[in-house]
């Protein structure tokens, strides 16, 4: 069970806009601590997407963005891409834990 | 360019020991802080454990599953970190990443990351 909630799958066909929920408590997203969003793709490893719950680092697409309310947050993908195809995770900071913790991953599949 | 590349993991019985590095390049390894990040087969991905930088004291802090079993060492005439793991349980089977933490106190995140080495562990 992991301490921040993600959808298991989403889906959509190239072009489409689909969107990815994270959603946490007031120990961490709520507390308010940062959201960032990673992508795995098949057999490889985590690669940063989205930092600062809407900050792309350089080289990432600006179809993807992020945003953040309260206790929760969504990464967006405007317009879907074959390449695209790949599992999603969100990270933040949780202050009971005093650990990182993440979302347990959205596999987001292209049609 | 800045690069991390895991080694070391192997298949361990149950109660065994093991060392993975994770060797730096393109920067010094100790001016970074540093987190472990493990996946088990067909899993999510789990917080380790990290280290400081050695400016910030080069202190260690893990997660409660792994907290008293595993440490984390700096060698740094070799630029390499490494995760010492002991009485290894079969349900610490995973890939393990080595990523440098970057970002504003605890809103940090795994900047850029090895390529994993996979830790087996069964009898």
């Amino acid at each position: 069970q992991s301490v921040l909630t993600q959808p298991p799958s989403v889906s959509g066909a190239p072009g489409q806009r689909v969107t990815i929920s994270c959603t946490g408590s007031s120990s961490n997203l709520g507390a308010p601590y940062d959201v960032h969003w990673y992508q795995q793709l098949p057999g490889a490893a985590p690669k940063l997407l989205i930092s600062g719950n809407m900050n792309r680092p350089s080289g990432v697409p600006d179809r993807f963005s992020g945003s953040k309310s309260g206790t929760s947050a969504s990464l967006a993908n405007t317009g879907l891409q074959p390449e695209d195809e790949a599992d999603y995770y969100c990270q933040s900071y949780d202050s009971g834990l005093r650990t990182w913790v993440f979302g347990g991953g959205t596999k987001l599949t292209v049609l | 360019e800045v690069k991390l590349v895991e080694s070391g993991g192997d298949l361990v019985k149950p109660g065994g020991s093991l060392r993975v590095a994770c060797a730096a390049s393109g920067f010094t390894i100790n001016t970074e802080w540093i987190a472990w990040v493990r996946q088990a087969p067909g899993k999510g991905l789990e917080w380790v454990g990290r280290i400081k930088s050695q400016r910030d004291g080069g202190t260690t802090a893990f997660a409660a599953p792994v907290n008293g079993r595993f440490t984390i060492s700096r060698d740094d005439s070799k630029n390499t970190l490494y995760l010492q793991m002991s009485s290894l349980r079969t349900e610490d089977t995973a890939i393990y990443y080595c990523t440098i933490m970057r970002g504003p106190g605890a809103n940090d995140y795994g900047l850029t990351w090895g390529q994993g080495t996979l830790v087996t562990v069964s009898s």
